[in-house]
């Protein structure tokens, strides 16, 4: 049962618009919240993340939202550039434990 | 910043050999954590350790054992390497609960 999805494989945005990943989960004890992206031939690089107590987070470019009621998350990245092109996994936890459920990740290619 | 790093980038290994997959962490990080990555099923966490000499088993720890003798240093083993081991192996750290994992940049093990 994957309690963490990233129903969008892929995703291609041309340069300087919005890239929205989503991500849905099921697990509603999950309180804490994160992204990561991926460049091919590294580790997964921490992005940003969100706590359940708040709706929106703010790096940045980067904005993450938590959508409790519906159990999903997005990342909204304003404006995408070529060097966004990555996979982008999501990732949820329980506070005070050592689980992170990871989605299987959605590649973005930003077009120049 | 934080350094996590991983000894070897690549790797390959006879069937029945035993497998030791080194991770040093920079930060003074409490919690380190050993992820395999295999395309469609995302992360899966083989093993956790909370301090030194202290250990968790994860999701799918069969087939593999952990040491932590000194609180930078955590090594996964493998003692009879098989060739659904193959996989991209990931180390991580964080600094407590409800942080996020700082990820190394990989160890490609291929087993034949």
């Amino acid at each position: 049962d994957q309690q963490v999805k990233q129903n969008s494989p892929s995703l291609s945005v041309q340069e300087g618009r919005i890239s929205i990943l989503n991500c849905d989960y099921t697990n509603s004890m999950f309180d804490y919240f994160l992204w990561y992206k991926k460049y091919p031939a590294e580790g997964p690089t921490f992005l940003i993340s969100i706590s359940s107590i708040k709706d929106k987070n703010e790096d940045g470019r980067f904005t993450v939202f938590l959508n409790k009621s519906a159990k999903h998350l997005s990342l909204h990245i304003v404006p995408s550039q070529p060097g966004d092109s990555a996979v982008y996994f999501c990732a949820a936890s329980v506070s005070g434990t050592y689980k992170y459920i990871f989605g299987t990740g959605t590649r973005l290619k930003v077009l120049a | 910043d934080v350094k996590v790093t991983q000894s070897s980038r690549y790797l390959v290994k006879r069937t029945g050999e035993k497998v030791f997959l080194e991770c040093v962490q920079d930060m003074d990080h409490e919690n380190m954590f050993w992820y395999r990555q295999d395309p469609g099923l995302g992360l899966r966490l083989i093993y956790f350790s909370y301090d030194v000499k202290m250990k968790e088993k994860g999701d799918i720890p069969e087939g593999y054992s952990v040491s932590r003798e000194k609180k930078e240093r955590f090594s996964l083993i493998l003692e009879s390497a098989s060739t659904n081991q193959t996989s991209m192996y990931l180390c991580a750290s964080r600094t407590g609960a409800s942080s996020p994992l700082h990820f190394g940049n990989g160890t490609r093990l291929t087993v034949t």
